[in-house]
């Protein structure tokens, strides 16, 4: 199995501010052939079901706010929001869909400081 | 956009049988695999396995013992079946869409004896 690291495990940031998450996988993540890493990123507020934010390590979803970045290939990667607003509050996790089983990061959860 | 509504049983007891169903709405059922995750405190979220419209499986090694997944394309639904329940099977159980961006809502399974 393709083990997902992220860290930190929770992170505290003043409003307008960046916040940046990291994830790591343990084998490579990067198909070759197409040249695309099998990386997403998800937010998951309180009582709902986790929500994509961006797939391909750096594609965002329809409808996601442009603050949101994914950067990052192979076997490390990062979530970037550029300035945090209240709404951001959540857990964030990795995911990777290059092999089965699909497997998550532990998240990182992310408050207001 | 699609739209998952899941339902089941919600309270098991050990070495019972824990069964779920997924209903899709809108999209193509008959384009996509269709995934079951679960969610527990201790150990985040866990990718039990997917199933296509013809019935082909993937299941995650460390359940495929338990899991039995199925499909009724006549009403774009698909069921999880998880066999001798135990406490570690506690859990909140998505339905989700491969592509990730599509959710049910969740089910609480708890397993007490």
């Amino acid at each position: 199995d393709i083990v997902m690291t992220q860290s930190p495990e929770s992170l505290a940031v003043s409003l307008g501010e960046r916040a940046t998450i990291d994830c790591k996988s343990s084998q490579n993540v990067l198909y070759s052939s197409n040249n695309k890493n099998y990386l997403a990123w998800y937010q998951q507020r309180p009582g709902q079901p986790p929500k994509l934010l961006i797939y391909w390590a750096s594609t965002r979803e329809s409808g996601v706010p442009d603050r949101f970045s994914g950067s990052g290939s192979g076997t490390d990667f990062t979530l970037t929001i550029s300035s945090l607003q209240a709404e951001d509050v959540a857990v964030y996790y990795c995911q990777q869909y290059y092999s089965t089983p699909l497997t998550f990061g532990g998240g990182t959860k992310v408050e207001i400081k | 956009q699609v739209q998952l509504q899941q339902w089941g049983a919600g309270l098991l007891k050990p070495s019972e049988t824990l069964s779920l169903t997924c209903a899709v709405y809108g999209g193509s059922f008959n384009g996509s695999y269709w995934s079951w995750i679960r969610q527990t405190p201790g150990k985040g979220l866990e990718w039990i396995g997917e199933i296509n419209h013809s019935g082909s499986t993937d299941y995650n090694p460390s359940l495929k013992s338990r899991v039995t997944m199925s499909v009724d394309t006549s009403k774009n639904q698909y069921s999880l079946k998880l066999s001798s329940v135990t406490a570690a099977d506690t859990a909140v159980y998505y339905c989700a869409a491969m592509t990730g961006r599509s959710w049910g809502q969740g089910t609480l399974v708890t397993v007490s004896s």
